[in-house]
């Protein structure tokens, strides 16, 4: 089945204990990015890749990190995490960019204290 | 930044009823998709319009691109308590920014039955 699976799917941490939330994708996808959803304010791209070792910021990137050494695995790194990033994240792929129909993740809500 | 400004935020109606969602930006889009989320889910993708002043009908739902690619609409027809869920318009941005993709905030909607 093709499929964006993220892991976990729920994250309750501390302010400044480094965490990975990872991201796979079995579609042979070229581009892949990482949101935040937080209400009112939609979806706000972090990263995204448009291909292997090629990553670029979105609108929101402060505070993230992202790395693309394999096609299919776009992991979302959050270095010292902070309550300000408390939130719901998505990762997607398309087969071009993002004028694609973009496939979502089920999504990981993450709290940070 | 290219932004995108759905309204209304929040739409409350009874099933059978008609509604509108717009999209609307200051900037031109080479084209706009438009998506839906249900609780505990990521968005799926429901349409993309790419030509200025182009219709696509998907059973109920009418979506249409501005003539001047800045806007689109969302028309529900007889809505169902099935319809109700996030609707999210989105646009690749271009020049520059190519990879990027902006979302409006969303609009949700919630048919009564």
């Amino acid at each position: 089945e093709a499929q964006v699976t993220q892991n976990p799917r729920y994250l309750i941490t501390v302010t400044g204990k480094k965490l990975t939330v990872t991201c796979s994708q079995n579609m042979n996808h070229e581009y892949m990015s990482w949101y935040r959803q937080d209400p009112g304010l939609g979806l706000r791209q972090i990263y995204y890749s448009m291909n292997v070792e090629v990553t670029d910021k979105g609108d929101v990137p402060e505070g993230y990190k992202v790395s693309r050494k394999e096609k299919r695995n776009f992991p979302l790194i959050l270095e010292s995490p902070s309550p300000n990033q408390t939130s719901l994240y998505f990762c997607a792929s398309s087969i071009g960019g993002p004028a694609y129909e973009q496939y979502f993740g089920p999504g990981t809500r993450l709290t940070v204290t | 930044t290219q932004l995108l400004e759905q309204s209304p935020q929040f739409l409350s109606i009874q099933e059978g009823e008609n509604l509108t969602v717009y999209c609307n930006s200051s900037s031109v889009f080479s084209s706009l998709q438009w998506y839906r989320q249900e609780p505990g889910e990521g968005p799926v993708l429901l349409v993309t319009v790419v030509t200025g002043g182009e219709v696509k009908k998907l059973k109920r739902l009418t979506f249409q691109f501005g003539d001047a690619r800045k806007d689109s609409s969302l028309h529900i027809t007889a809505a169902q308590p099935g319809d109700t869920g996030l609707y999210l318009c989105a646009g690749p941005a271009g020049g520059t920014s190519y990879g990027k993709l902006t979302f409006g905030q969303g609009t949700i909607l919630t048919v009564h039955p």
